[in-house]
């Protein structure tokens, strides 16, 4: 049983960044992959980019390209998700996901982050 | 990287089935197997309900059903019960970002 803990919620000011963690147990944590999905209020899923911890590269979505920045710290099983040059748009629940062959099978709790001045 | 299409809104009464649409392109949902669906209550997180087009993980009901055609993806309520009052996404692997694209998302209403 996987079990994804994620880091409390944020205000940030605009312009600023972010990073929110997600502490993983159970599984083998380096062969998995991980996924970061955010959501806006009342929007939908929107896909940001992963990492599997093993081979350490992270991939991005196009949108996010240049501001995003997904790493893992192996010996305590923790994925990160930072964010710079925040805006208002940026206001969501980030949550990470467990990625197994093409689905998303555990979640994170969520992370609020509040983009305002 | 667009979002996949889906209606808004689907309602019906207990018991009846319902069947939700996901379009995408041959890039994304036509071109692999790898459709995904997720339940969404209110406030709470994602669940898993429908990996790679048509298979349930272990716990969730067979009430929910998966299929392909083409470029798009079905996802059926059948017997609906008012605790299947959500939102729901399809998501599939797209070769465009070799990451993974969300639907819409669909609010199912019970009557």
């Amino acid at each position: 049983q996987v079990q994804l803990v994620q880091s409390g919620a944020e205000v940030k000011k605009p312009g600023s960044s972010v990073k929110v963690s997600c502490k993983a147990s159970g599984g083998t944590f380096s062969s998995n992959a991980f996924t970061w999905v955010r959501q806006a209020p009342g929007q939908g899923l929107e896909c940001m980019g992963g990492i599997i911890p093993m081979f350490g590269t992270a991939n991005y979505a196009q949108k996010f390209q240049g501001r995003v920045t997904i790493s893992a710290d192996e010996s305590t099983s923790t994925v990160y998700m930072e964010l710079s040059s925040l805006r208002s748009e940026d206001t969501a629940v980030y949550y990470c996901a467990r990625r197994i062959a093409d689905s998303f099978d555990y979640w994170g709790q969520g992370t609020l982050v509040t983009v305002s001045s | 990287q667009s979002a996949l299409t889906q209606p808004a809104s689907v309602s019906g009464s207990p018991g009846q089935s319902i069947t939700i649409s996901c379009t995408g392109t041959s890039s994304d949902v036509g071109g692999y197997n790898y459709v995904s669906w997720y339940q969404q209550h209110p406030g709470k997180v994602p669940k898993l309900i429908i990996y790679d087009v048509s298979n349930r993980p272990s716990g969730v009901s067979n009430r929910f059903s998966g299929s392909k055609s083409g470029n798009t993806a079905s996802l059926t309520i059948s017997g609906l019960q008012a605790e299947d009052e959500a939102d729901y996404y399809c998501s599939s692997y797209t070769t465009s970002s070799a990451l993974y694209v969300f639907g819409t998302g669909t609010k199912v209403t019970v009557l």
